[in-house]
């Protein structure tokens, strides 16, 4: 069966450190891959998405940035955080039987 | 930007009711819609799903009504339950005829069930 891995789950980092988020995907091969952030009280924001390994897209301009190194990994990276890329991070793949699924979400908090 | 909202941000029912979530969409090319449970701190679930060249569908207590005259949907639960407590929210895919699947979602609404 298909699973979708996502960590951490948690993450508290200092204004201007680095940030890298992995998502990786079981069970399946050459899904598209997509990270999405919440703001609180908010719906999801497309961030990027990847059809291939090495392909990114980007929907938003931003601090972010994201990786498809291999093709069931996909890493969202920053340089130097700001306050304001707090949020609850989810990567989702499709191919699936029932479409979009979802990862557990990282809730990084930038202090 | 998001092109998705819905109507009402929060909903109460009491257990054993049915709810009825709804949502407008502007996009008339979109042509997959899905509905998603989200409960707090965890990812959204997948609830169920609809295509554009259908009216209505129905799963396990749920049914989707796709309106595109008007671009509306709506999320009807049955005989809503405490479980059933949750954000819930639509999501439209605006890529038709390609593979990006790109998902663009609105605010969502709270649901939450009395006992």
């Amino acid at each position: 069966s298909q699973t979708i891995h996502q960590w951490p789950a948690t993450l508290v980092q200092p204004v201007g450190s680095p940030l890298s988020l992995e998502c990786t995907v079981e069970g399946t091969s050459n899904p598209n891959l997509y990270w999405y952030r919440q703001a609180a009280g908010r719906g999801l924001q497309l961030l990027f998405y990847s059809v291939g390994i090495g392909q990114i897209s980007s929907e938003v301009p931003q601090n972010l940035s994201a990786s498809r190194p291999q093709d069931r990994q996909f890493i969202l990276s920053s340089k130097k955080l700001l306050l304001s890329d707090s949020g609850f991070y989810l990567c989702a793949w499709t191919g699936g039987t029932y479409g979009y699924t979802f990862g557990s979400g990282t809730r990084l908090t930038v202090v | 930007g998001e092109s998705v909202g819905l109507h009402l941000p929060t909903l109460s029912v009491q257990e054993g009711d049915n709810s009825i979530i709804n949502c407008a969409y502007s996009n008339s090319a979109s042509d997959y819609f899905i509905w998603y449970k989200q409960e707090s701190g965890k990812g959204p679930q997948f609830i169920i799903d609809i295509r554009s060249n259908m009216d209505k569908r129905q799963g396990q207590r749920v049914t989707v009504l796709l309106n595109k005259t008007v671009k509306h949907l709506s999320l009807q639960i049955a005989a809503t339950q405490p479980g059933d407590s949750a954000v819930y929210f639509c999501a439209e895919n605006r890529d038709r005829g390609s593979t990006l699947g790109r998902l663009y979602f609105g605010r969502g609404t709270q649901l939450t069930v009395w006992p």
